[in-house]
């Protein structure tokens, strides 16, 4: 079992630039989750998927941000254009069922 | 507005010793409760767990007390050891939501 898998595990960019995050959840699980932690607010929902289809996406900052689950097997989270104020980390969980979520390694974004 | 907060940032306790970790909430729709553990550089991982049926849940090392009308738990931890520093989330749901809500997350540090 590989767990969920995100890549990449770190992003350096500049500002202005679009940034695409990728998370491969745990076969066989039915929700996926984008989350966001910074040092203020913890760890924020940005958006939840269920059997591919975004349930809840109101914890998406801005206009600037989207994201995508084509299939059970990836998604992907985007954010075009990037601002300084989105350097966190950015971690993608799933599950089976909602309440039981393996979170993946993360992604560190810098936007400089 | 934090429906969940954990308003220590950061403990130290000696080896040994019992670290209390805490929690509160504002919402009285929850009534699913979990502790996460955080390293630097890997993602959260489930700890321990109660339901609102319950008044505390308890696994090895790990006990969880929920005092529902004080809308209060905690995670004691006995004995502590130095493997236990780490970052430790709280997070609520409730039955009329998929989503997990996190507080901001205490950084324990257990010393020799």
């Amino acid at each position: 079992d590989a767990g969920v898998i995100q890549s990449p595990r770190h992003e350096v960019t500049e500002m202005g630039q679009e940034v695409t995050l990728r998370c491969k959840p745990i076969s066989g699980h039915d929700y996926l989750f984008w989350y966001r932690q910074t040092m203020m607010r913890g760890l924020e929902l940005l958006i939840y998927f269920n059997n591919n289809v975004p349930i809840d996406d109101s914890g998406m900052p801005e206009d600037r941000f989207s994201a995508k689950m084509p299939n059970a097997s990836f998604s992907t989270l985007k954010i075009q254009p990037s601002e300084p104020r989105d350097s966190a980390v950015y971690f993608c969980a799933s599950s089976s069922g909602s309440r039981g979520q393996f979170f993946g390694p993360g992604t560190r974004l810098t936007v400089l | 507005d934090q429906q969940v907060k954990q308003n220590s940032p950061s403990l130290s306790v000696q080896e040994g010793r019992i670290s209390i970790l805490n929690c509160d909430y504002t919402n009285s729709m929850f009534d699913y409760f979990l502790w996460y553990k955080k390293y630097p550089a890997e993602g959260p991982t489930f700890l321990i767990s109660i339901s609102s049926i319950k008044d505390k849940n308890e696994d090895g090392r790990f006990t969880v007390f929920l005092n529902k009308s004080a809308k209060h738990l905690s995670l004691h931890i006995v004995p502590s050891q130095p493997g236990d520093s780490a970052v430790y989330f709280c997070a609520a749901s409730g039955t009329n939501t998929d989503k997990l809500i996190f507080g901001t997350g205490t950084r324990l540090q257990v010393f020799p």
